[in-house]
């Protein structure tokens, strides 16, 4: 039981390049989110999803895009990367919203720089 | 609407208490408590649910008053493992689809 699984772990890139950061889960989870991480800013929700095929925008959605084909993975990508989206980018999965199955659980995290 | 916490930071000696607080001008739903360690992902404390109760975990505690929307996180005699960064996260009652709003952590030191 992996439990949250994100990849990359470390990623370069430059201005305008695109990529996909991918988060797995092996908890049958229902509800996927997507946080960026920065410096005195704590946690800031991107994009979520409640359930497969379904996404959500959050706090900070501008110059991303996810989606959730499969119940297990949930995908962010940036088509044109910016170095202000600098930052260290944390998936999370919960088994439902709403009494003790809000609980979520943290990926190990991807750390972005963008040149 | 991000939650307030403090304080930022705090330094104290091992065996020492701590108290943090975490508070909103929104009427919450629930409140969470998540620890980091450096360089790692968030871990899960406790969850408060609406109705004003108090949990436990080992020594670590928290509270929450739903009246005035604030909840506190009480860690006696501290040990080294409690070093890192404490995260509270609230669930609004107007909120659509229970998301979590994070505040912007208070940094906890426990030096020997």
């Amino acid at each position: 039981n992996a439990g949250v699984t994100q990849t990359p772990k470390f990623r370069v890139l430059k201005t305008g390049q695109s990529m996909t950061l991918l988060c797995a889960q092996d908890m049958n989870h229902e509800y996927m989110y997507w946080y960026r991480q920065d410096p005195g800013m704590g946690l800031r929700l991107i994009h979520y999803s409640v359930g497969e095929g379904t996404t959500a925008k959050g706090e900070v959605p501008d110059g991303y895009n996810v989606s959730r084909l499969k119940k297990q993975n949930f995908l962010l990508g940036l088509e044109s990367a910016a170095p202000s989206q600098t930052s260290v980018y944390f998936c999370a999965s919960s088994y439902r919203a709403g009494g003790p199955g809000e609980t979520q659980y943290f990926g190990p995290g991807t750390r972005l720089l963008v040149l | 609407q991000q939650p307030v916490q403090s304080p930022q930071a705090v330094i104290l000696r091992e065996g020492e208490d701590a108290v943090i607080n975490c508070s909103s001008s929104k009427a919450l739903y629930s409140v969470h408590w998540y620890r980091q360690k450096h360089g790692e992902a968030p871990v899960f404390l406790m969850i408060l649910l609406k109705g004003g109760e108090q949990k436990g975990h080992d020594k670590i505690s928290a509270s929450f008053n739903e009246k005035k929307q604030q909840s506190s996180l009480y860690l006696t005699a501290s040990q080294l493992s409690y070093s890192g960064t404490y995260f509270c996260g609230t669930v609004l009652i107007s909120g659509s689809a229970r998301q979590l709003t994070f505040g912007s952590g208070t940094q906890l030191t426990v030096l020997p």
